[in-house]
């Protein structure tokens, strides 16, 4: 019964190949986001959503593109991928209000990148 | 600009110690931010462990404790006592007062609890 799963959890990618991380949460959150770890770093974020349709840049959008084709998926593309974003790649949902909400967070996904 | 800082990436502490995790941070343009700490046990995903979202107030959960401490910029995370089953890495992190709740993460400190 996991609220936010992720697909695949283990992909490996060449260097200008067209990449595509799936998340699906069914918390029925609006606000959703994508996040990349690594060694050294927190997670940092690379886009969000606040409802279908929508996609907003965080603090490492270079490279990255999101759809949020409705309110349960989202999904983080890779349309050119490089070495540097090898990674691990994590999907979270949270409320919409300014409550001190937390989010949820999948799995991860672990991207290389050769 | 807004941002965390936990200063030890790694940390070993014997069964039955203390435990203090520092974290401090920088919420310029937040103002009176959310705080978290948010924990990956072994082989789990990133869960909430506690928070506070009021200055002065303190959060507790599973035996952890942490104070928001606006005049120093700190939430520091303690445990009087900790245990094998603590061991995992911990992730201070806070959010602004928006509707996105967008989280800012420490880099994370690793927990080691020997026997």
């Amino acid at each position: 019964e996991a609220a936010v799963t992720q697909s695949p959890r283990n992909k490996v990618a060449v260097t200008g190949g067209k990449v595509t991380l799936s998340c699906n949460q069914t918390n029925n959150h609006n606000n959703m986001y994508w996040y990349r770890q690594d060694t050294g770093h927190g997670l940092r974020l690379i886009h969000y959503s606040y409802g279908a349709g929508s996609t907003e840049k965080g603090d490492i959008p270079d490279g990255y593109k999101a759809s949020r084709p409705s309110q349960e998926n989202f999904s983080l593309i890779l349309e050119l991928a490089t070495p540097s974003q090898t990674s691990v790649y994590f999907c979270a949902s949270g409320h919409t209000g300014t409550g001190g909400y937390e989010q949820y967070f999948g799995p991860g996904t672990r991207l290389t990148v050769l | 600009g807004d941002s965390v800082t936990q200063t030890e990436g790694q940390v070993t502490v014997s069964e039955s110690k203390s435990l203090i995790i520092n974290c401090t941070y920088s919420a310029t343009s937040i103002g009176y931010p959310n705080l978290f700490w948010y924990v990956r046990y072994p082989g789990e995903g990133l869960q909430l462990l506690l928070k506070v979202i009021t200055a002065g107030q303190k959060g507790s959960s599973r035996g952890f404790e942490a104070t928001y401490n606006k005049e120093a910029t700190s939430f520091h995370l303690q445990k009087a006592s900790v245990q094998e089953s603590d061991s995992a890495v911990y992730y201070c992190a806070l959010s602004g007062m928006s509707n996105y709740n967008v989280l800012y993460f420490g880099s994370g400190t690793k927990l080691t609890v020997e026997p």
